[in-house]
């Protein structure tokens, strides 16, 4: 167990459908990322949060927002979705923001859009 | 642009043998490299790390080699066993964490 938790661990939705993931940091890490996993894009980073503010952005869509929230969980809301949007998506934390080599992954939620 | 091209795709190795990763990077800041393992259904774990200044390191049976001036590095795992299969990713720190496109290495028996 990384210390990282995400849920739900599996997720299938229809296209144009809305999902909400979670991702509980590490105790004590202030940073939260979320990457997105796919065969053909590998590990891509969408955004990064740090004590509650936006702190970077990837190569994130309009239709997916983020959010972290004082207890430092966060979340990521996926939109308007679509069968390419299917991929495994990965939430990291850290003490700091970017510079540490601190970052632990949890093990992701799948999401399958059909 | 802050790529980090990576190679080979996939690469199968017998048990004992020593599977090389490499990684090519453009542009330099004041950069990190670590490198993650995956196992399937799994998140990405940091392996070992190695910092520009330094040219080479070793965790167990796992050894970064740094090439400053040829902006490469790469992993070496000595003795490779068969739970070593998994997915490799080397990655940079830049602004941001970065990764490669990932090797999956297979060890048979």
């Amino acid at each position: 167990d990384s210390g990282v938790t995400q849920t739900p661990k599996h997720l299938i939705t229809a296209t144009g459908q809305r999902v909400t993931l979670r991702c509980s940091p590490r105790s004590g890490d202030l940073s939260v990322y979320w990457y997105q996993q796919s065969l053909d894009q590998g590990l891509q980073f969408l955004i990064q949060y740090y004590n509650g503010e936006e702190r970077a952005k990837g190569n994130i869509l309009e239709r997916f927002s983020a959010q972290q929230f004082p207890d430092l969980h966060s979340e990521l809301n996926l939109s308007s979705l679509e069968l390419g949007d299917s991929a495994l998506y990965f939430c990291a934390s850290s003490v700091l923001g970017w510079g540490a080599a601190g970052y632990t992954f949890g093990s992701g939620t799948r999401l399958t859009v059909v | 642009q802050q790529q980090v091209k990576q190679s080979p795709q996939s690469l199968i190795v017998q048990k004992g043998g020593i599977p090389i990763i490499n990684c090519a990077y453009e542009n330099t800041a004041f950069d990190y490299f670590p490198w993650y393992q995956q196992f399937p259904g799994k998140g990405p774990a940091l392996l070992i790390a190695i910092r520009p200044d330094v040219s080479e390191k070793k965790e167990g049976r796992f050894t970064i080699s740094f090439n400053k001036s040829a902006k490469q590095f790469s992993l070496h795992i000595m003795d490779s066993q068969p739970g070593d299969s998994a997915t490799y990713f080397c990655a940079r720190i830049t602004s941001k964490l970065t990764f490669g496109t990932g090797t999956r290495l297979q060890v048979t028996l």
